[in-house]
């Protein structure tokens, strides 16, 4: 049974552009949930989703950024205009259940804006 | 106000010796969960152990032990035996409530070097 996977890696991006994160949960599961890590930092909890629904995004910044888990294929997070700031290791974990389940987390994207 | 303190921020453990990695947290909810993860230089995300608020007993798991003093609102890990391959950061986080949904809150971290 494949873990959590995320793609790309490692994603270079010049200020200005979009960033487009994908995350594919293990199977069976059908919530995610988004984290991000500054450098030197713990995870910061953005936002917790399910299948075609946004169950809480009060870590989710008001512009830029947003989340998406279609009834098909990965959860994509989505951030337009990157600046530098949004340098950072971003997390996606997966559960098959809510609040009673463990998550089990991706390998991470790590983003670097130039 | 900090929901997961980690005090510790590095930490030096000579091989095959025990350490403590302390982990406080604050939250009014009864029911609650606490986790431990480790980071490895390579950046992955591993679950390490996991204490239910209601669990009279403390988790363990191989060489990782909980100790939970609920009424400190503590929960630190204890690793027996230390290896070269524990060197890696070490975060505590806590899942709240149902009505705060299902995220984790995550401390700063500990990172933890192994001497051999």
């Amino acid at each position: 049974n494949a873990g959590v996977m995320q793609n790309p890696r490692h994603l270079v991006r010049r200020r200005g552009q979009e960033a487009r994160l994908r995350c594919s949960p293990m199977k069976g599961h059908s919530h995610v949930y988004w984290y991000r890590q500054l450098p030197e930092e713990g995870l910061k909890f953005m936002v917790y989703l399910q299948k075609e629904n946004i169950i809480d995004e009060s870590g989710m910044p008001k512009e830029r950024f947003s989340a998406e888990f279609p009834k098909e294929g990965p959860s994509i997070l989505r951030i337009q205009q990157v600046v530098r700031g949004d340098s950072a290791a971003y997390f996606c974990a997966s559960s098959p259940g809510g609040v009673l389940h463990e998550q089990f987390f991706g390998p991470g994207t790590r983003l670097t804006v130039l | 106000a900090q929901k997961i303190t980690q005090t510790q921020p590095g930490m030096f453990v000579q091989e095959k010796e025990a350490v403590t990695l302390d982990c406080t947290y604050d939250t009014s909810d009864q029911s609650y969960g606490l986790f431990w993860y480790k980071q490895p230089s390579s950046g992955e995300m591993i679950f390490l152990i996991y204490q239910g608020s209601y669990d009279e007993q403390n988790a363990t798991e191989g060489r990782y032990s909980l100790n939970f003093q609920k009424a400190r609102k503590s929960a630190n890990l204890v690793i027996s035996a230390s290896q070269l391959g524990d060197s890696a950061m070490y975060f505590c986080a806590m899942r709240e409530g149902e009505a705060a949904g299902n995220k984790l809150t995550f401390g700063g971290g500990t990172r933890v070097l192994v001497k051999p």
